[in-house]
């Protein structure tokens, strides 16, 4: 998994409770996502930065929030946790050229279990 | 909704042989590109290809694109054991996020 960092590998959270996600790549691109795959599924963008500065909403928002810290680092936030936020979260990023939809390279993964 | 649709949704095959996946799309791309998941861990990129072109090869990958249809296909030549994984398509759109399809279980039998 090239030059992307998650924390943590796995996590249990009680309905409720709060976590945040953590992501840092080590390339120095412009552009950070955050997905989540459900079992048997493709990935579903939660959010994603451009570039630092800015964060867009992408497909599964609600419930979430992002902070693009820096260039290298964004993180993923959930404020209160519910079942149906069980899942594999995975950070990406790619060099995010004006008008390029990039390869993307992807971290290993988190895994959450909201009970 | 997803953009991409992966067909078939799971491919069992033997060793040595070739293997095909295709993907459909609904709205025009500026390339498409496809992944590579071994189980339980993160998404590897295989290979782009760009609207304006047909045919794409990496060493035992073979990638088409038809933007007439709408439609891209896989193909893995001389399958292996490793070849064993979930594959995904993904479509990019001239911004900087793409949208993957639902993929491919791909399982290469001994």
């Amino acid at each position: 998994n090239a030059g992307v960092t998650q924390t943590p590998k796995f996590q249990v959270l009680k309905t409720g409770q709060s976590m945040t996600l953590q992501c840092a790549q080590d390339m120095n691109h412009n552009s950070m996502y955050w997905y989540r795959q459900d079992p048997g599924m493709g990935l579903r963008l939660i959010y994603y930065s451009a570039s630092e500065g800015t964060t867009d909403k992408g497909e599964v928002p609600n419930g979430y929030n992002v902070s693009r810290l820096n260039k290298r680092e964004f993180s993923l936030r959930l404020e209160s946790a519910a079942p149906s936020q069980t899942s594999v979260y995975f950070c990406a990023f790619s060099m995010g050229l004006a008008g390029h939809t990039d390869t993307q390279y992807f971290g290993p993964g988190t895994r959450l279990t909201v009970l | 909704s997803q953009q991409g649709e992966e067909d078939p949704q799971a491919l069992s095959i033997q060793e040595g042989e070739n293997a095909t996946m295709n993907c459909s799309y609904k709205t025009s791309i500026n390339n498409l590109q496809w992944y590579r998941q071994n189980s339980g861990r993160g998404l590897v990129h295989l290979i782009l290809i760009r609207s304006n072109e047909r045919e794409k090869h990496s060493g035992r990958l073979r990638v088409t694109l038809d933007t007439s249809k709408k439609s891209s296909s896989l193909l893995i030549t001389a399958s292996r054991a490793a070849d064993t994984a979930s594959y995904f398509c993904a479509t990019g759109q001239g911004a900087q996020k793409l949208v993957f399809g639902q993929g491919t279980r791909l399982t290469i039998n001994p």
